[in-house]
């Protein structure tokens, strides 16, 4: 079975923090991705990665950062975090080619007081 | 910008009853995920469909994709009480790198006794 593990299943941090959440894959997968996932308005996209060092901007990358230095793991990075990244954040992983799935981990809730 | 529709957002269906999800997006795309996701738990795939016309089905599931009416439908026979999840679809125009998937906000699915 695939598997994307997530480091922490629940994170309390304090405004202006920085917040390190890590994802792990053990398929050998290329691309690697990050969302955020909010009440009434589904996942959004982060940030993706589809190689090592590689990595390209989502829909909502402002007060993000990632970090990709081996394949298998993908670092999400809140550099100053904020009450308003409080909020469910899943990571994901698929090939590089082909059509299957994603696979998600089974997320982190993070929240910043 | 791809916008990916889903309605409704909320359902309450009776046990033993039928009904259908309906997935609208916005650009052209020939592939389109739906996926299952319960209570504090993480997104499990449900079903790819790759083509237009694709059907696929498991158990009391079934989803069709319209590529050219740019429209899925995740459709529900003889409802019971484990299908209550909340249901994504997902669309992506990456040319199947999977780079990036847009999802709909959800479906809460409650199914009643």
């Amino acid at each position: 079975d695939v598997k994307v593990t997530q480091s922490s299943r629940y994170l309390v941090k304090r405004t202006g923090e920085k917040v390190f959440l890590e994802c792990v894959q053990d398929m050998d997968h290329e691309n690697m991705f990050w969302y955020r996932q909010d009440p009434g308005l589904g996942l959004r996209l982060i940030y993706f990665s589809y190689d090592v060092k590689m990595k390209e901007k989502g829909d909502i990358p402002e007060g993000y950062s990632v970090s990709r230095e081996k394949k298998e793991r993908f670092s999400l990075i809140l550099e100053s975090a904020s009450t308003n990244q409080t909020s469910m954040y899943l990571c994901a992983s698929s090939p590089g080619t082909g059509w299957t799935s994603a696979f998600f981990g089974q997320g982190t809730r993070l929240t910043v007081v | 910008e791809l916008k990916v529709e889903q309605n409704p957002l909320f359902l309450s269906m009776q046990e033993g009853k039928n009904y259908t999800i309906y997935c609208n997006y916005s650009t052209t795309s020939d592939r389109l995920y739906w996926y299952r996701q319960d209570p504090g738990k993480s997104l499990e795939s449900l079903f790819v469909l790759l083509s237009n016309g694709a059907v696929k089905q498991e158990g009391r599931l079934m989803a069709s994709l319209d590529t050219k009416a740019r429209l899925s439908t995740l459709h529900i026979t003889a409802a019971v009480h484990d299908l209550s999840a909340t249901y994504f679809c997902a669309v992506d125009i990456s040319g199947g790198s999977n780079y990036k998937l847009t999802f709909g906000k959800g479906t809460l699915l409650t199914v009643n006794p």
